[in-house]
């Protein structure tokens, strides 16, 4: 089982809509967790942290549920500029190894 | 500005060449990583450096070297060993007491 895995998608979403991906990673001792947004032949950019009581910024959500070991990005209101592939990072020792997940790609349609 | 910086943006080489691919980071980052990311793929981990003079190998590490003499410098020479070098390559650098990772961005390497 990979440590970090994804839904790669795509996940095809109408403007205005909303749409929501999980994050699933197996290693219980995972300490802090991120999602990067990568536009196409770009560098991946730091979208948010995900903090253990969950957290809010502007029309995006995620969560963090350690029981079941995932975390969840919700995109509310969905923009066409929202239209990438959403990396989740999870931190997996104590400061060096950064683990990606594979990245699930999000298409915003008019 | 302080960031992180990839040359060249775009690498060609020919096959049984080895070549140095530069990432300078004038952020004081402790920790700096090398990831490959192939067409519709995600980023694997390469090598990744958490001080001067100390790298780690990451999951797809054979095929590829690294040094860190300076905390500001981390280049990755992908040798003549590695059997598909062709993808594009990420560096990024964290401080020790931040968790996020910022990028550079980025070198395409196409072997011809």
């Amino acid at each position: 089982r990979k440590e970090v895995e994804q839904d790669p998608g795509p996940f095809n979403v109408p403007e205005g809509a909303t749409v929501a991906f999980n994050c699933t990673y197996s290693n219980s001792a995972s300490q802090s967790f991120f999602w990067y947004r990568q536009d196409c032949r770009k560098e991946p950019k730091l979208l948010m942290s995900v903090y253990s009581s969950g957290n809010e910024d502007g029309r995006f959500t995620a969560q963090l549920n350690r029981a079941s070991q995932y975390i969840s990005l919700l995109i509310r209101d969905s923009k066409l500029s929202d239209s990438a592939t959403y990396l989740c990072i999870v931190k997996t020792d104590s400061w060096g190894k950064f683990q990606f997940g594979a990245g699930t790609q999000v298409v915003v349609t008019p | 500005d302080g960031g992180i910086t990839q040359s060249p943006k775009y690498l060609f080489r020919k096959e049984g060449q080895n070549v140095t691919l530069s990432c300078e980071q004038n952020l004081n980052h402790d920790a700096m990583y090398w990831y490959r990311q192939d067409p519709g793929q995600g980023l694997r981990l390469i090598y990744y450096s958490q001080i001067v003079n100390d790298f780690q190998k990451g999951d797809i590490a054979e095929g590829y070297s690294v040094s860190r003499e300076k905390k500001e410098s981390f280049p990755l020479t992908v040798t003549s060993a590695q059997k598909n070098p062709t993808a594009f390559y990420l560096c990024a650098s964290r401080p020790r007491t931040n968790a996020e990772a910022f990028f550079g961005q980025g070198t395409r390497l196409t072997v011809v």
